[in-house]
């Protein structure tokens, strides 16, 4: 069934430093989302992918899809105080109707 | 709009009590989930609805029922509350099915005793 393992599930960072999380599923996805969650707060989605290899970007945020849609990556360049918080990745695949979220990664960053 | 709305935002229960997380939209959006979030568990998803009358089991299903009578609301029942249910629930809804953009509740807070 849907299953995506998202590492690492902390990462504490010196603000400046960049940061990666990681998203991996053993099936092919066809689309997945990416979410963040500030501390107390709701997730709020941040972007989609769907095609093999695509590569968005939003200010420092660099989003990546696989060539082979099984795994998709969030870097963040140079961190800031307010990118605190947790990354989701979601799988949306198929026809099943179920979003599927991987654990999260939570980023800490040190001023 | 309001958005995706949730009631109540803490609720403490006893073992054993029941009660209803209430979630509202006013976006005329078709899918509607619920999904709980536990330290280390991410969100998993318990129930979701691709429009009214239609609902299906998500990944943690047990405990936990749910209708859809309209569109705009998608309550979510405990009929006999556990420890095991202490978490915080959050509401999510969005056109079209799970593949689009989920707009999310601010969530309930709850612990059962």
């Amino acid at each position: 069934g849907q299953q995506v393992m998202q590492i690492p599930q902390y990462q504490h960072v010196q603000e400046g430093e960049d940061f990666t999380t990681y998203c991996n599923s053993s099936t092919t996805l066809s689309n997945i989302q990416w979410y963040k969650q500030r501390p107390g707060g709701h997730p709020v989605f941040l972007i989609q992918l769907v095609k093999s290899g695509e590569v968005k970007k939003q200010k420092r945020l660099t989003f990546q899809f696989g060539e082979a849609k099984k795994n998709s990556s969030l870097h963040i360049t140079a961190t800031q105080t307010t990118d605190v918080g947790t990354y989701f990745c979601a799988d949306g695949s198929g026809n099943t109707g179920k979003l599927i979220f991987g654990q999260g990664t939570t980023l800490q960053v040190k001023p | 709009n309001a958005g995706v709305t949730q009631t109540p935002k803490f609720q403490v229960l006893k073992t054993g009590q029941s009660m209803t997380l209430q979630c509202a939209q006013d976006m005329n959006h078709e899918y509607m989930s619920w999904y709980r979030q536990d330290p280390g568990m991410g969100l998993r998803l318990i129930h979701y609805s691709v429009g009214a009358g239609i609902t299906d089991q998500g990944e943690v299903p047990n405990g936990y029922n749910v209708s859809r009578s309209t569109t705009e609301d998608f309550p979510l029942r405990l009929l006999s509350a556990a420890p095991s249910q202490t978490s915080v629930y959050f509401c999510a809804s969005s056109f079209g099915l799970a593949e689009n953009e989920q707009f999310f509740g601010p969530g309930t807070r709850l612990t059962v005793l």
